[in-house]
């Protein structure tokens, strides 16, 4: 079945230190990959995106994912994070052949002071 | 910056009652979405729309669901006869074009709660 997987639920972490929110897919979606964030009561909003070309993409807000085919991840990072970065992060990819977005269960990151 | 912006933000409605969440897409887009999370799963997909017809829905949108866009702006999802699990945030959502080179934009949300 087709799948995006983020392994961590929550990850809590200091004011600039850097932080990697993973996730991975299964080769049933395809490999047209997202990340949103979704600050408290907002909607979600484009973090950034893989479609083709180079591995490395870079975002809005500093963040970077690295697209690895051999480990079909998609890992989200960030060199060093602000509080303001506090929200939830979720992967996700567009099916084969489909127009839907199939979404991971989301990464709640929490930046403490 | 344009946005999608969602009515109600929050509805409780009783089990069995209708209930039709509205969206207002960005104006130049094409393509609408529905979404919906139910509390601690996965954003899943409900249906797309597009050129005044659905493009594509899921297992979840069964005859108790349906879509319209009843004028220029507005698009809306109604429920016709709640249950208990329609309890759930539901995001609206459109797009210039087709996935997977168009960003998809989405609304804040309407978190609906069936008692």
């Amino acid at each position: 079945a087709q799948s995006v997987t983020q392994l961590d639920s929550q990850v809590p972490v200091f004011e600039e230190a850097p932080v990697e929110l993973r996730c991975n897919y299964s080769s049933s979606v395809s490999v047209y990959l997202f990340w949103y964030v979704q600050y408290p009561n907002q909607g979600l909003q484009l973090l950034l995106k893989y479609l083709s070309g180079s591995t490395l993409v870079k975002g809005i807000n500093g963040f970077e994912a690295e697209f690895n085919k051999s480990q079909t991840s998609f890992h989200l990072r960030k060199p060093s994070v602000h509080i303001s970065d506090t929200a939830e992060y979720f992967c996700a990819a567009v099916q084969g052949g489909s127009e839907k977005l199939v979404f991971g269960k989301g990464t709640k990151l929490t930046v403490n002071p | 910056e344009p946005e999608v912006t969602q009515t109600p933000s929050h509805q409780v409605t009783q089990m069995g009652q209708e209930v039709i969440l509205r969206c207002v897409p960005i104006s130049n887009h094409l393509y609408f979405y529905w979404y919906r999370q139910i509390l601690g799963q996965k954003v899943e997909f409900l249906v797309s729309f597009y050129n005044n017809e659905i493009s594509e829905k899921s297992e979840i949108f069964d005859d108790q669901f349906s879509v319209e866009r009843p004028d220029g702006s507005n698009f809306t999802l109604k429920i016709r006869s709640t249950k208990l699990e329609d309890s759930a945030m539901y995001f609206c959502a459109s797009s210039t074009g087709g996935a997977p080179g168009n960003t998809i934009y989405f609304g804040e949300g309407s978190w609906l709660t069936v008692v």
